[in-house]
């Protein structure tokens, strides 16, 4: 069964602090691997889209890993800001169904 | 370019009642999702739609659930009778395609429609 697995599942941390945030998969076979936005009482909006063969992909403050061996993912926030509060959506798309699956989410809160 | 559009945004029934929710996808896409997001889980496919065909639905309660995509644009998603359970947002979401017609498959989601059963 195609799973997808995000930790932690919150996380707080200072205005101004890094962080990471990890995604495990066991979907097969692989498509692409999304990581999306959730602003709170809004829709999720995409940050960024890593395919089999992209290891690194940076967007601004946000930076995104892909180990398609391991099947890992992860989200790298440089220098959080407020705005950066909302929760993180891992979304994996197979290569055989086209249907995404999505982790539960990681809720993350930036302090002043 | 319009984004996804949803309707209402916010619903408060009493249980046994039912409910309808709309949805109008971003013009040309052919993919359309239903997703149920419970508070602080990640959203969960009730039904996909390409064009007018149920692509899947095995997550639909289908004994009160039902949906619908006439002409393969609009949707409506309705709830009858409601349950003290169904309290969540239901996001609509669409994209371009599916398969090759659609190699990224990036979803555009709505603001989603929140459901309150008392």
């Amino acid at each position: 069964k195609n799973q997808v697995e995000q930790s932690p599942q919150s996380l707080i941390i200072l205005e101004g602090k890094n962080c990471t945030l990890q995604c495990n998969y066991t979907v097969s076979p692989f498509s692409n691997l999304r990581w999306y936005k959730q602003d709170t009482g809004r829709g999720p909006v995409s940050l960024t889209i890593m395919t089999f063969s992209e290891n690194t992909k940076s967007n601004g403050r946000y930076t995104a890993t892909l180990d398609a061996d391991t099947k890992q993912s992860s989200l790298h926030i440089t220098a959080s800001q407020l705005s950066d509060s909302a929760s993180y959506i891992c979304v994996v798309r197979s290569g055989g169904s086209y249907i995404p699956t999505f982790g539960r989410g990681t809720s993350l809160i930036v302090h002043p | 370019e319009a984004g996804v559009a949803q309707s209402p945004r916010y619903k408060i029934i009493e249980k046994r009642q039912s409910v309808a929710f709309w949805c109008n996808p971003i013009s040309g896409h052919a993919t359309l999702y239903w997703y149920q997001q419970i508070l602080g889980q990640g959203p969960k496919l009730l039904i996909q739609f390409q064009n007018n065909g149920v692509v899947d639905d095995s997550q639909l309660p289908k004994d009160r659930f039902s949906a619908e995509r006439l002409k393969g644009v609009d949707s409506t998603l309705k709830i009858q009778p409601a349950k003290l359970e169904d309290s969540a947002v239901y996001l609509c979401a669409s994209s371009l395609g599916a398969g090759s017609i659609d190699p990224t498959g990036e979803l555009f989601f709505g603001e989603g429609s929140r459901l309150t059963v008392l």
